[in-house]
């Protein structure tokens, strides 16, 4: 199986900053990357798919860069609506796997 | 919009069957792919398995021996049965659309249910 690392595990960050949030596979995956977020008692969202196209209806603000093993998803202004759980998900291989999840919490 | 529900027992006896279905609105089963993913705290997300209306199916090696999923068009459902569940099958179970983009084979979870606890205990 592919294992997929999220970092920072957890992430304080104000409404109106930029942050980053990192994935790396344990193998090649060319661009077959997927960013959801998900909130408390919900399903997860998709946000980005094949590492840099913005899904349908996601604001602008969202956006996703990388390939091979190393991607990053970056939200340019930070929205209280934005505070989430954020995962990132391979699509290059079956099992298809998630990484453990990247908690951004309001500072 | 595409819309999906899982619905089925809460709860869920030891040694025995956990039986799930995904209803699917706003759009047809006949197209992509159908699947089961589960959450728990300790393991985080994990795909389960897949069906597709031509049958084909799909299944992650750590479930396989225990898990089946199958498909309805004439109701536009689709089912997940795990036989012989234990405690550590106390999960969120969602359904996920599957949806390949043409030309890339790229593919993403782009629709899910809204998820439903099940509880495996005596």
């Amino acid at each position: 199986d592919i294992q997929m690392t999220q970092s920072p595990s957890s992430l304080s960050a104000s409404v109106g900053d930029r942050v980053s949030i990192t994935c790396r596979a344990s193998q090649n995956i060319n661009n077959y990357l997927n960013w959801y977020h998900q909130k408390a008692g919900k399903a997860p969202k998709l946000l980005i798919y094949a590492a840099s196209s913005l899904q349908a209806g996601v604001p602008s603000r969202f956006s996703g860069s990388g390939s091979g093993t190393d991607f990053t998803l970056t939200i340019s202004s930070l929205q209280p609506e934005d505070f989430a759980t954020y995962y990132c998900q391979q699509s290059f291989s079956s099992p298809r796997t998630f990484g453990q999840g990247t908690k951004l919490e309001i500072k | 919009q595409v819309q999906l529900q899982e619905s089925g027992p809460g709860l869920v006896t030891p040694s025995e069957t956990l039986s799930l279905t995904c209803t699917v609105s706003g759009g047809s089963i006949r197209s992509q792919y159908w699947n089961w993913i589960r959450q728990t705290p300790g393991k985080g997300l994990e795909w389960i398995g897949y069906i597709s209306y031509s049958g084909t199916s799909n299944y992650n090696p750590s479930l396989k021996s225990r898990v089946s999923i199958s498909l309805d068009s004439t109701k536009n459902q689709f089912s997940l049965k795990v036989t012989s569940v234990t405690a550590a099958d106390t999960a969120v179970y969602f359904c996920a659309r599957l949806a390949y983009y043409a030309g890339s084979g790229s593919s993403s979870f782009d629709f899910w249910g809204q998820g439903t606890l099940v509880t495996v205990s005596s």
